[in-house]
């Protein structure tokens, strides 16, 4: 089926911990985000990508690090977990503007990520 | 910084009554939004968009209308139903955020039997 795909579903990490959250899009799109949802809040953009070979920094990119591998995939890393860290991490991918109906703009079914 | 935020946190309603859920953005460069539903334990999914340069939009159960003048947009659904109960939320893209999205806070839409 055609969206985002994000792995793992849930992870539990203690602090200092490193991972990696993978995710992968098979709409032939351009742009690829990471953001980032808190109890009771909108989600929030982490770092995005808006083509393949680059990446920039969203509202809230301190303590991640991402890496676009390919048109298709784009990772976001934890290299030292912290409790603030604590979140449901949702990756999304979208078109050229004005080409479709929302961008083409897909979300994945997100990450729930403990720091404890 | 530029913000998009709701005005009612929570919002029930009856089986079958017309639902109003609200939105302020400060941003005046924005040019398009979107109204998204996001159930428990998914991501937030796609229900209706509208440019800047349009008033209303209607969809299947769902009208979305843009008042520019006070920067406020609002989704109204007919006829609720107990499927309809979600978080729903208003993003925006526009000016320098090109394909970035900026989400309003959330109103939480509880439907009634």
């Amino acid at each position: 089926n055609a969206g985002v795909t994000q792995t793992p579903k849930f992870q539990v990490l203690k602090t200092g911990q490193s991972m990696t959250l993978q995710c992968a899009q098979d709409m032939n799109h351009n742009s690829m985000y990471w953001y980032r949802q808190d109890p009771g809040m909108g989600l929030r953009l982490i770092y995005y990508s808006a083509s393949e070979g680059t990446t920039d920094k969203g509202e809230v990119p301190n303590g991640y690090n991402v890496s676009r591998l390919n048109k298709r995939e784009f990772s976001l890393r934890l290299e030292s977990a912290a409790p603030s860290q604590t979140s449901v991490y949702f990756c999304a991918s979208s078109g050229p503007p004005g080409t479709q109906i929302n961008y083409g703009y897909t979300f994945g079914s997100g990450t729930r990520l403990t720091v404890v | 910084g530029e913000s998009v935020g709701l005005h009612l946190p929570t919002l029930s309603v009856q089986e079958g009554d017309n639902s109003i859920i609200n939105c302020a953005y400060s941003n005046s460069a924005s040019d398009y939004f979107i109204w998204y539903k996001q159930e428990s334990g998914k991501g937030p999914q796609f229900i209706i968009d509208i440019r800047s340069n349009m008033d209303k939009r209607q969809g299947q159960r769902v009208t979305v209308l843009l008042n520019k003048t006070v920067k406020h947009l609002s989704l109204q659904i007919a006829a609720t139903q107990p499927g309809d109960s979600a978080v729903y939320f208003c993003a925006e893209i526009g000016g320098t955020s090109y394909g970035k999205l900026t989400f309003g806070q959330g109103t939480i839409l509880t439907v009634h039997p």
